[in-house]
């Protein structure tokens, strides 16, 4: 059974940094892209940063290119999001999803973790 | 970047009714249009891909149709757990982008 389980969110000060976790199991992590959805309160979702299976390529959403990177351990099945310079507006839970291609549609989805940007 | 637009916003629907959701793509993306369900509280759940595909495990009740610049997503027979949000999405160009949302709710 395919699982993905995000961690490492939380309350943090404006202008302060988080890393956020997805460990994935039940299919070869290595063999998948991935990527990072992030939905604010009571609002749609948005795409925040892709992977590639290797992790040689990488795409980010242009709003947060610079302050958020994505990465991947495959030795470990475990992807990450490290977030620097966190705004208000970041606020969000934040959800690690396997593409079902290459650079495709997302076919699991984790249960997402809740950041919390305020003073 | 691809802007993604759906209506209606709200659908109400009775128990048993069709629902029919629209997405409509700032340009053209192909095929590479995925639907997604999501409940108050839960992750999404991938519906359809390719426009058309339907995911492992989805109900028959749940197709798609489209492509290009306009795509459908219809729900014949609606149960009571069908009463959620759906979002299109774009996978033809980066940025990826969802639409906004179109919550079926029960009339």
């Amino acid at each position: 059974e395919v699982q993905l389980v995000e961690s490492g969110g939380g309350l943090v000060k404006p202008g302060g940094s988080l890393r956020l976790s997805c460990a994935a199991s039940g299919f070869t992590f290595s063999t998948y892209s991935m990527k990072w959805v992030r939905q604010a309160p009571g609002k749609g979702l948005e795409w925040v940063a892709s992977i590639s299976s290797s992790g040689s390529y990488i795409y980010y959403a242009d709003s947060l290119k610079g302050r958020f990177t994505i990465s991947r351990d495959n030795a470990k099945n475990s992807l990450y999001l490290q977030m620097n310079s966190l705004r208000a507006e970041d606020t969000a839970v934040y959800y690690c999803a396997r593409d079902g291609g290459p650079w495709d549609y997302s076919d699991y989805w984790g249960q997402g973790t809740l950041v919390t940007v305020s003073s | 970047e691809i802007v993604m637009t759906q209506s209606p916003a709200t659908l109400s629907v009775s128990p048993g009714e069709r629902a029919t959701l629209s997405c409509r793509a700032s340009q053209s993306v192909s095929s590479n249009l995925a639907w997604y369900q999501q409940k108050r509280g839960l992750a999404p759940r991938l519906l359809i891909y390719g426009a058309s595909t339907r995911a492992t495990g989805i109900p028959a009740r749940f197709s798609g149709s489209g492509s290009g610049t306009e795509f459908t997503l219809t729900i014949t027979s609606l149960q009571s757990e069908d009463f959620a949000v759906y979002y299109c999405q774009q996978y033809y160009n980066w940025p990826l982008t969802f639409g906004g949302g179109a919550k079926v709710e029960i009339k």
